[in-house]
Order: structure tokens, then sequence, then C-alpha cells
């Protein structure tokens, strides 16, 4: 049963420290989004990437976050440094595009982030 | 823009009764797709149902059905005999087609479903 996996779970840290949640999409996926759940904003694109490459960061804070994806078993997201309104759940999902279309999305079971 | 409206905030029913969901979408995408996920309690996000634009049938799957409607934008989730185990926070989504997809889901802001005992 394939699943998309994302580490740590949980993750309570205080302001100003990095954090760094990976993800590993299901093999065979091309395609890697990030996505944050605030109940203040619901869920947000975050950034995506086809065959590694990164598509589209504009929903990211520039400043304190990054994508990135080393390979294609690995996708990372990292807060440099953290504030509290980072606190929400980090979703990962994966999917393909075969012949242009892109199938649906399978979600990991989330990383929630506390900052404190 | 492209945007997915799901004016229920809170639906509360009690177990086998039937529950519609509603789902207004706006896009000047012609073709594009729609999709419904489920977040159970457990906090996952699980696939239910993707919809292609130019496929009007409606779609039943068990107890669930999917009424889409391109002429008032909507895709509506129907539960027939709701049961507790359907308690969840439901989204409504919405991505493009073809050569314009990128992939990119927006969602709505999603429909909470309580089903009592």
């Amino acid at each position: 049963d394939a699943r998309v996996t994302q580490t740590p779970r949980h993750k309570v840290t205080e302001m100003g420290q990095e954090v760094t949640m990976r993800c590993q999409p299901i093999l065979g996926h091309n395609t890697v989004f990030w996505y944050r759940q605030t109940m203040m904003q619901g869920l947000e694109l975050l950034a995506y990437f086809r065959n590694r490459a990164p598509l589209d960061d504009s929903g990211m804070p520039k400043d304190r976050f990054s994508a990135e994806m080393p390979d294609a078993t690995l996708a990372t997201l990292k807060i440099q440094p953290s504030e509290p309104r980072d606190s929400a759940v980090y979703f990962c999902a994966s999917a393909t595009d075969r012949t242009g279309t892109y199938n649906e999305q399978f979600f990991g079971p989330g990383t929630r982030l506390t900052v404190l | 823009a492209q945007k997915v409206t799901q004016a229920q905030t809170e639906i509360s029913v009690v177990e086998k009764e039937d529950v519609t969901l509603d789902c207004v979408y706006e896009t000047r995408d012609t073709t594009y797709y729609l999709f419904w996920y489920k977040q159970p309690p457990s906090g996952e996000l699980v696939f239910l149902i993707r919809r292609n634009s130019f496929d009007e049938q409606n779609e039943i799957s068990g107890r669930y059905s999917w009424n889409f409607q391109k002429s008032t934008s909507s895709f509506n989730f129907t539960i027939t005999a709701s049961q507790v185990v359907d308690s969840a926070v439901y989204f409504c989504a919405l991505s493009g087609y073809g050569s314009s997809n990128t992939g990119k889901l927006i969602f709505g802001q999603g429909t909470t479903l309580q089903v009592k005992p």
C-alpha cells in the first residue's frame, strides 16, 4: 500500500530555531506539493516540484522558508528562523502527471508544527 | 482567478440521515478538474473523487454520490444514510486540466460534518 510519508509527525520548537520537515513521495510520482493548513487560512499551497525542479514557490514567505528536492525520494521544507505564526500542519502530497494530465494528489499524514 | 466556496461551515446530522455538502467554484478555464477530499479527526487528507469538467454524469460510490452541474458551477456531495464514521471535515478542490494544468489544488474552506449516534 503505497503512501506518502512525512517526518516528524509533531514538532515543538522555540521561536528562532530552524525547523526541517521531510517528505517521501510515493515511488514513481514525479510531482510533489507542500501545503500548509491553519484555522484562519485553511489549506494553502506553499510550493511544488515537478521532476525535482521547483515550479512555483510563490506561496512561501521567501525570507524564511525554503523547499528542496535533493533526490526523487526526498522533499524538504525548511523554516529558518521559525516564528509563532508558522504554527500549522504542513502537508506533503505527491502525484503523477503522465501525458500532461495530473492524477489525484495523495497526501501524507502531515507535520504538526508548534512554535513557542 | 480560481476560487472554491463551501458555504456550509458546519453541519450536524443524526445517524442514518442523508446529508448534502455544497461546493461552488469559479474558474475561467473551459476544462478543469474537481475533487473532494475527506479529513477525519486523525488529520490525514483522504482522496474521495476526481471529476473532469467535460463529464457531467453523476457518480455514485456506495453511500456517496456526487452531483456536478456545470451550468451552476456546483459539485455537491451527498452521503446517504450517514454514519458516525463519516464525521470529518470535507474539502472541495479545483485544479486546471491539460496544458493549463499545473496540478495545483485550490481548496475550499471545508465543511465540518458531525454525525451523531
